[in-house]
């Protein structure tokens, strides 16, 4: 089984809907992040999360919010879709005690597609 | 101003051939990480290797190397032996303030495709 996972993988909505991703890992990571791609460009921070307690913004939070319900899930909301938000959004984890690398460990992605 | 900068957006290379990935960076931090992923065509980020600030020796893991110029702010990724199997788009990022406080989370260049040709 997969260490991080994404629910949906892919989904299509219209504008002005409000929508949910949601990330889980089973890898016992305090640390849990949101990062979209637009086609062409690399990743860029939505939002993170140090424990449950504690969420920042990251560089391009606007239009988006978060829920850490459990160390182990991470969800990412938007409240009302607009089109420029159809890109393909990756869920992310990890533990400084783990290694001393900072590694970041990514889900598989959600495509989602804003009419 | 960019904090990593990516200078080749795409790249044709003939397979078994080695391939140097460019990767420039812009930090004041004195603690720092840089890593690089492959993104293959189904879309998933695959870790390949990580380089620390402070770290004396240019990191390697198997086929892969990190060319690492501190002064230069550069962190190339060189791939030896090249293989059908490596056609992806790879990215450099960067983690700032490795050694505590700060924002957290990785800031990507814009990737390079590559494709290895038979």
């Amino acid at each position: 089984d997969a260490d991080v996972t994404q629910t949906p993988r892919n989904r299509i909505t219209k504008t002005g809907k409000r929508i949910m991703l949601e990330c889980s890992q089973t890898k016992g990571h305090d640390r849990m992040y949101w990062y979209r791609q637009d086609p062409g460009l690399g990743l860029r921070l939505i939002y993170y999360s140090f424990d449950v307690k504690d969420i920042n913004k990251g560089e391009i939070s606007d239009g988006y919010s978060v829920s850490r319900q459990a160390q182990a899930k991470f969800s990412l909301s938007l409240e009302s879709a607009i089109p420029n938000q159809t890109a393909l959004y990756f869920c992310a984890t990890s533990d400084p005690g783990d290694s001393h690398s900072y590694e970041q460990y990514f889900g598989p992605g959600t495509r989602l597609t804003v009419t | 101003a960019q904090k990593i900068t990516q200078t080749q957006p795409g790249m044709f290379v003939q397979e078994k051939e080695a391939v140097t990935l460019d990767c420039t960076y812009d930090t004041s931090d004195p603690s720092y990480g840089l890593f690089w992923y492959k993104q293959p065509s189904s879309g998933e980020m695959i870790f390949l290797i990580y380089q620390g600030s402070y770290d004396q020796q240019n990191a390697t893991e198997g086929r892969y190397s990190l060319n690492f110029q501190k002064a230069r702010k550069s962190a190339n990724l060189v791939i030896s032996a090249s293989q059908l199997g490596d056609s992806a788009m790879y990215f450099c990022a960067m983690r700032e303030g490795m050694r505590g406080g700060g924002a957290d989370g990785l800031t990507f260049g814009k990737g390079t495709h590559l494709i290895i040709q038979p």
